[in-house]
C-alpha cells in the first residue's frame, strides 16, 4: 500500500469523448505526476504538478491537461479521445525538490477507447 | 538530459538460480536511480533506490543493485529466483532538471520469467 489512490480503476470510452481520472496523493506529498503506460511499454511521463501549477510536461498534446487541488489531489483530463489513448494511467506522488525523492505509484486507471 | 537503457527485454531463469537484470543510464547531473517492479495488472512497487550514499543498495525481497559510475550501470541482482519474482522490472533515473524538479525517466522494462 503506497497511500496513492486512483479512480476509476477501469473505464471504457468512445473515440472523441472526454475523460477525467482522479488521484489522491500520499499524505505529506506535495507533488503529483501522471504517466501513461501502453500495453507492453514502460510508463511515459505526461506532466507533473506542484503547488497547483504544472511543473513539467512530457511529449503529450494539449488535449491532455490536469489540475492539482489545495489538498494535493489531482485530476487528469483527456479531451477528444483517440484509440491510441487506450492505456494504463498511473498517478504518482512525491516530495518536490528532494534529492532522490521516491515516487509512490497508485494502482492505475485502465482506459479503453473504442 | 537523462536516459536509461534496459539491456534485455526478457530474462528467463529457473527457480533457485541467480537473477541479473541490466540497466545503463545517462545523466548530465548526479543521478538518483531506482528499480520498480510491476506484477500483472498492478501498479509499480519500489524495490530499491540509490541516492549517492552506499553504492551497493539492498532492497526488498532479497534484491540488490550496485551503482557503478565508471560503467554508468545499475544492475539488479538476486541470488536465488522465486516463482513470485516473475514480473516486469523497470529501471528509473532521476536527476535535477531546471527549476530543481526531479522528473524521472523510465526504461522500457525487462520481463522476468521464472521456470519451475
Amino acid at each position: 500500500e503506497t497511500g496513492v489512490t486512483q479512480s476509476p480503476t477501469h473505464l471504457i470510452k468512445t473515440r472523441g469523448q472526454q475523460v477525467t481520472l482522479r488521484c489522491s496523493s500520499q499524505s505529506g506529498h506535495n507533488t503529483v505526476s501522471w504517466y501513461q503506460q501502453a500495453l507492453g511499454q514502460g510508463p511515459q511521463f505526461i506532466f507533473q504538478y506542484y503547488r497547483e501549477e504544472e511543473n513539467g510536461r512530457g511529449n503529450f498534446p494539449p488535449r491532455f491537461s490536469g489540475l492539482q487541488f489545495p489538498n494535493y489531489s489531482s485530476e487528469l483530463n483527456v479531451n477528444a479521445l483517440e484509440l491510441d489513448d487506450s492505456a494504463l494511467y498511473l498517478c504518482a506522488s512525491s516530495l518536490y525538490q528532494v534529492a532522490g525523492n521516491t515516487i509512490y505509484f497508485g494502482e492505475g486507471s485502465w482506459l479503453t477507447v473504442v | 538530459a537523462q536516459s536509461v537503457t534496459q539491456l534485455d527485454s526478457h530474462v528467463s531463469v529457473s527457480e533457485g538460480t541467480p537473477v541479473l537484470l541490466r540497466c545503463n543510464y545517462s545523466s548530465s547531473y548526479s543521478p538518483s536511480l531506482f528499480w520498480y517492479v510491476q506484477h500483472p495488472n498492478k501498479g509499480l512497487q519500489l524495490l530499491l533506490k540509490y541516492t549517492s550514499a552506499a553504492t551497493l543498495v539492498k532492497g526488498i525481497n532479497g534484491f540488490e543493485a550496485e551503482f557503478k559510475k565508471s560503467e554508468t550501470s545499475f544492475h539488479l541482482t538476486k541470488p536465488s529466483a522465486h516463482m513470485s519474482d516473475a514480473a516486469e522490472y523497470f529501471c528509473v533515473v532521476s536527476a535535477s532538471a531546471s527549476g530543481g524538479s526531479y522528473i524521472p525517466t523510465f526504461g522500457r522494462g525487462t520481463s522476468l520469467i521464472v521456470h519451475p
